[in-house]
Order: C-alpha cells, then sequence, then structure tokens
C-alpha cells in the first residue's frame, strides 16, 4: 500500500522568508500524482499545487514550487516570499493515476509565519 | 468554491445516537470519497464510490456505512455514535483517472465538511 510521510509536524518561518516543507512517499507503481492541500484554520481543503510523476520538470505556481525527485520518492514544498496567509496545515498526498483509487494524505504539517 | 455540497455544515448529538451526512459532488464527478479528520489529525480515507458501485474501502468502521445514489449524490451514515466519533468529515469528488480526459488532473474536489460533535 502507498503511505505518505511528513516528518515535520511544524514549522515556521519569517514573513518574506522561504521555507521548505519536506514529504517522501513509498510506491511500487510508475504512474501517479503528486499534491500539496493547504489546510488554513478554516479548515476546507484547497489545492496548492500538482505534480504528474511522468513530467520530469517540477511544478510552479507563483509563490510553490515543487522538487520532486521520483527515485528518492521525495516530493517537496518550496514556499517563497511567505506571507501571513501561507499559515496553515500543509498535506502531501498521493493518488494512483491507473486505478480507480483514493488519495493518500501525510500526517501534515503546520505552518507559522512569523510577522 | 470546489462544486462539491456537503450537508449539514455542524452537526451536535449525543452517543448512542445515528447521523446522515450528505454530499453532492461536481457536476460530471462520477466518484466520491469519504474522509474524516480527527482533531490535528490527517485525512482518513473511508471509502469510495464510482457511479453507484462501491470501489474502495479504508479504514470504515462497521458502524458507518455508505451509498450513492442514481443522481449520484452520496451519503455517509454513523450509527451507535461514540465521542470519539466527533471529526470533520470531508466528501470530495472527482473524474475517475483510468478514464482518459485530457481534463483530467487526477485532483479531488472536497466539500467544506461536516463537523460532528458527539456529546
Amino acid at each position: 500500500a502507498q503511505t505518505v510521510t511528513q516528518s515535520q509536524p511544524e514549522m515556521s518561518v519569517q514573513e518574506a522568508e522561504t521555507v521548505t516543507l519536506s514529504c517522501t512517499y513509498d510506491t511500487s507503481e510508475s504512474d501517479y500524482y503528486l499534491f500539496w492541500y493547504k489546510q488554513p484554520p478554516s479548515r476546507q481543503m484547497i489545492l496548492v499545487i500538482r505534480q504528474e510523476a511522468y513530467k520530469q520538470q517540477n511544478a510552479t505556481e507563483n509563490r510553490f514550487s515543487v522538487n520532486f525527485q521520483k527515485a528518492a520518492k521525495s516530493f517537496s514544498l518550496k514556499i517563497s516570499d511567505s506571507q501571513l496567509g501561507d499559515a496553515a496545515m500543509y498535506f502531501c498526498a498521493y493518488r494512483s493515476a491507473d486505478r480507480y483509487n483514493d488519495m493518500r494524505f501525510g500526517a501534515g504539517t503546520r505552518l507559522t509565519v512569523k510577522p | 468554491d470546489s462544486g462539491v455540497t456537503q450537508t449539514p455544515k455542524h452537526l451536535i448529538t449525543a452517543t448512542g445516537q445515528r447521523v446522515t451526512l450528505r454530499c453532492s459532488p461536481r457536476s460530471g464527478d462520477l466518484s466520491v470519497y469519504w474522509y474524516q479528520q480527527s482533531l490535528d489529525q490527517g485525512l482518513q480515507f473511508l471509502i469510495q464510490y464510482y457511479n453507484g458501485e462501491e470501489r474502495a474501502k479504508g479504514n470504515i468502521l462497521e458502524r458507518f456505512s455508505a451509498q450513492q445514489f442514481p443522481d449520484l449524490h452520496s451519503e455517509l451514515n454513523l450509527s451507535s455514535l461514540e465521542l470519539g466519533d466527533s471529526a470533520l468529515y470531508f466528501c470530495a469528488s472527482s473524474v475517475v483517472p483510468a478514464v482518459a480526459v485530457s481534463s483530467n488532473t487526477g485532483e479531488l474536489f472536497f466539500g467544506e465538511g461536516s463537523r460532528l460533535t458527539v456529546l
């Protein structure tokens, strides 16, 4: 079974600085999707960024970018120019692309942004 | 707005009771997923339906059941409730990855959740 591990329960960053959240996963599949979701205090699940495993190029969405290392099964999220509104729980997630499959989540990393 | 609608948003009930949570997926999505998030924890997969049929089961208790109706809305039934069942219950929908749809991004679209409090 696929597992997703987020080894940082909590992280802190100064406003305008850069922070990287770590995620590793375990799978024997070759085709899959990886995601980072943000959950602010409202508890809504918001998609931050998405990566298809067959794409070698790292995904980027404005201030958010990923470092996808397929061989190492690593998928980290970098937040540049951190803003107060970035404070939230961040979940890394894995989903198989070739089956009717659910999405598996890591335990989450709570990000605090200091003014 | 994700397009996924969940009702009720909040529910308070007593131990031993039964509740039903409802979910309407995004227009066109055939697959519905239910997740449970206990306080300050990750999302635990409960069950998945595709076009009315159960497709996958996660850590769903026997006291819990779900179904997906012909109009594709889904209901999660929680019975003999215990204090530990207090949680945020999310419904999500998606295009099934196995379908060759160019717009398919693999993403799950989440509702705002139903917060259940068992007293």
